[in-house]
């Protein structure tokens, strides 16, 4: 089993639309959760954090459940902008282990 | 501000070659991570250093790769002798102290192996 695995879609969703990623991890010690974002041949780059309590960004809702041990995404209204690959990360003592990403496509 | 930067942005080699990637991290950043990207296995971590003392290279595939942080400014990831396996996007990354999970990354090297 892989330590962090990933839905990689593609998710394809109309504008305005929600959507949702989950991203399952395997070491229930892991401490950290963090969401990129990495658009097409570009490099990632931090989206948001992923607090026990959940976190809110505008319309960027992350979550962690750790009995269950996954985090999600929610994006709601979705933009065109919004198309792009969404990496989930776990992190522990000096580890940093990125999912494959989900690859969401907005369509208009 | 200037970002990460890395050099060379494209690489094109034969395979038993030298490469030699560079990474310029953000000034002030203690630390530094260096990632190879493929379709198949995703954004692997290579190794990391922190204030320039490597802290964990187990993400380093095999004797060929080594990396090196000689200055705070100023990072190497060689492959010596390459392998068409090798070929993928390399990114080095940097964060600030304190906050490694906040990683900024560079534009990545894409290395092709022929």
């Amino acid at each position: 089993r892989k330590e962090v695995e990933q839905d990689p879609g593609p998710f394809n969703v109309p504008e305005g639309a929600t959507v949702a990623f989950n991203c399952t991890y395997s070491n229930s010690a892991s401490q950290s959760f963090f969401w990129y974002r990495q658009d097409c041949r570009k490099e990632p780059k931090l989206l948001m954090s992923v607090y026990s309590s959940g976190n809110e960004d505008g319309r960027f809702t992350a979550q962690l459940n750790r009995a269950s041990q996954y985090i999600s995404l929610l994006i709601r209204d979705s933009k065109l902008s919004d198309s792009a690959t969404y990496l989930c990360v776990v992190t522990g003592t000096y580890k940093y282990i990125f999912g494959t990403g989900t690859r969401l496509k907005v369509l208009a | 501000d200037a970002g990460v930067i890395q050099s060379p942005r494209h690489e094109v080699t034969e395979m038993g070659q030298e490469v030699t990637l560079r990474c310029k991290p953000i000034s002030g950043h203690n630390s530094l991570f260096w990632y190879r990207q493929t379709m198949m296995r995703g954004l692997e971590l290579l190794i990391y250093f922190n204030n320039n003392v490597p802290i964990d290279d187990s993400g380093m595939p095999e004797d060929r790769f080594s990396a090196k942080m000689p200055n705070a400014s100023f990072s190497t990831l060689k492959i010596q002798p390459s392998e068409p396996r090798d070929s993928a996007v390399y990114f080095c990354a940097s964060s600030p102290s304190g906050r490694a999970y906040e990683q900024y990354f560079g534009p990545g090297t894409r290395l092709t192996v022929t």
